[in-house]
C-alpha cells in the first residue's frame, strides 16, 4: 500500500529565505505526483502537477522536481513572503486517477 | 464563473442522523471524488466516480454512500454507521483519467 510521507511536519523561516519541502513515497509506480497549498479551513490549490516522465516543474517562485526510482519529490520555494504561510500537501496519483496524500508541511514565513 | 460548489460550509448534526453533503461542479469533468481530512493528516479517498451512474469504493468508504445521477453532482451521504464523522469534507472533479483534479472549498462537519 502507497504511503507517502513529508519531511518536515512544520517549518518556520524569515522572510526572503528560500526553502525545500520534501515529500517521499514507497510504491515507485505512480502515474503523476502533484503539490497543492491548503490556507486554514480552506480547499486545496493545484501549485504543480510532475508528469512520471517529468522531472521537474517550474511556476513563478515555485519549482518541484520528481525522481521516481528514489521514491523522492521535493518543492522549492524562492524568496519566500508571509503570503506563502500555509499548509503544503504532497500527493501521488496512481492507477485511476486516485491521489495518496502526504500529512502536508506547514508553513510559517515570518515578516 | 467555472468551478466546483460544496454546500454548506459548516454542517451540525446529532449523533445517529444521517447527513448528506453537496458537491456541484460547472467544469463539465467526468470524473468526481470525495475525500476527508482530519487533523494533521493528509486527504483520504472516500468515493470515487469515474462516469454518470458509477462508482467506487476509495481507502474509508464504510458508513457512507454516493450517488452519480447527474455529471455535475456527486452528493455524499454520510451515515449513522459511520464511527467517526467530525472531520473536514472535500470534493474534487478532473476532466477524466491522469487529468489534474480541482478541489471544492469543502464543508466541515461537526457531530456531536
Amino acid at each position: 500500500k502507497q504511503e507517502v510521507t513529508q519531511i518536515p511536519a512544520a517549518l518556520s523561516v524569515p522572510e526572503g529565505e528560500n526553502l525545500v519541502l520534501n515529500c517521499s513515497f514507497t510504491d515507485s509506480a505512480i502515474y503523476n505526483l502533484q503539490w497543492f497549498r491548503q490556507d486554514p479551513g480552506k480547499g486545496l490549490t493545484s501549485l504543480l502537477l510532475i508528469q512520471s516522465s517529468q522531472r521537474e516543474q517550474t511556476s513563478g517562485r515555485l519549482n518541484a522536481s520528481l525522481d521516481k526510482s528514489s521514491g523522492r519529490s521535493t518543492l522549492y520555494i524562492a524568496a519566500s513572503q508571509p503570503g506563502d504561510s500555509a499548509t503544503y500537501l504532497c500527493a501521488v496519483i496512481e492507477y485511476g486517477n486516485k491521489l495518496v496524500f502526504g500529512a502536508g508541511t506547514i508553513l510559517r514565513v515570518k515578516s | 464563473d467555472g468551478g466546483i460548489t460544496q454546500s454548506p460550509k459548516y454542517l451540525f448534526r446529532k449523533e445517529g442522523q444521517n447527513v448528506t453533503l453537496s458537491c456541484e461542479q460547472n467544469l463539465n469533468h467526468d470524473a468526481m471524488y470525495w475525500y476527508r481530512q482530519d487533523p494533521g493528516q493528509g486527504l483520504r479517498l472516500i468515493y470515487y466516480s469515474q462516469i454518470v451512474n458509477d462508482f467506487q469504493k476509495g481507502d474509508i468508504a464504510e458508513g457512507y454512500s454516493v450517488s452519480r445521477e447527474k455529471k455535475e453532482s456527486f452528493p455524499l451521504t454520510v451515515t449513522s454507521a459511520q464511527k467517526n464523522p467530525t472531520a473536514f469534507y472535500l470534493c474534487a472533479s478532473s476532466q477524466g483519467f491522469s487529468y489534474e483534479q480541482y478541489f471544492g472549498p469543502g464543508t466541515r462537519l461537526t457531530v456531536t
